[in-house]
């Protein structure tokens, strides 16, 4: 079964826009990690936030992190058109060190330039 | 670094054949997964293995899938037979190290249409 849940499904903004995708999950973490996949290709690792953490930043992105909601959000600034592409957040569904890796459903970006 | 290699690229078959993708992980990645990707879904673990033993098959329908990790590197996964509803992109991962902190690395995939 699907762990997360990302909302909206699908995103469309201008270039220079900020877009931002939220992510729920149901079972408690101990990591939680935003992907981004372009169309036709794999996964590629943006970010990870583990459970004490409550904000990261990486270039452009930002990951905030709730776990009393159990929602994390992905925050993407100054968007570019090369940002297009799907986003999916990933959780070890507190699976402790067995490595587990579940899947949301995903956001579909599109940056209009 | 190589990343993680898949082939084929793609695949036709039709549908009661049988099928075989192979996935070469990062050398000395423990963790391998086999994910399957129905078009506008997430990604759905099909089978995580550690070294060569599995951690995890629950959703692999074992009356059709099998897949294996001889010696803890290379992995195969096979449909056998095919239904309409296997169409899908199979996706392999590979991560190190084990547990917190683990970042997966993606293959490029292997689209499968059943016809």
């Amino acid at each position: 079964s699907q762990q997360g849940e990302e909302d909206p499904q699908a995103l469309s903004i201008q270039e220079g826009e900020n877009a931002t995708m939220n992510c729920s999950y149901k079972t408690s973490i101990n990591n939680l990690q935003w992907y981004r996949q372009n169309s036709g290709r794999g996964l590629v690792h943006l970010i990870l936030i583990r459970s004490n953490e409550r904000e990261k930043h990486s270039g452009r992105l930002r990951v905030t992190l709730d776990t009393s909601k159990k929602s994390s959000s992905l925050l993407i600034t100054a968007s570019r058109a090369a940002d297009t592409a799907s986003y999916f957040c990933a959780t070890d569904g507190g699976s402790g060190n067995t490595g587990k890796l579940i899947f949301g459903q995903g956001t579909t970006l599109q940056v209009k330039p | 670094e190589a990343g993680v290699a898949q082939s084929p690229r793609y695949k036709i078959i039709e549908k009661r054949q049988s099928v075989a993708f192979w996935c070469n992980p990062i050398s000395g990645h423990a963790t391998l997964y086999w994910y399957q990707q129905i078009l506008g879904q997430g990604p759905k673990l099909l089978i995580q293995f550690q070294n060569n033993g599995v951690v995890d098959d629950s959703q692999l329908p074992k009356d059709r899938f099998s897949a294996e990790r001889l010696k803890g590197v290379d992995s195969t996964l096979k449909i056998q037979p095919a239904k309409l509803e296997d169409s899908a992109v199979y996706l392999c991962a590979s991560s190190f190290p084990q547990g917190a902190g683990l970042l997966a690395f993606f293959g490029q995939g292997t689209r499968l249409t059943v016809v």
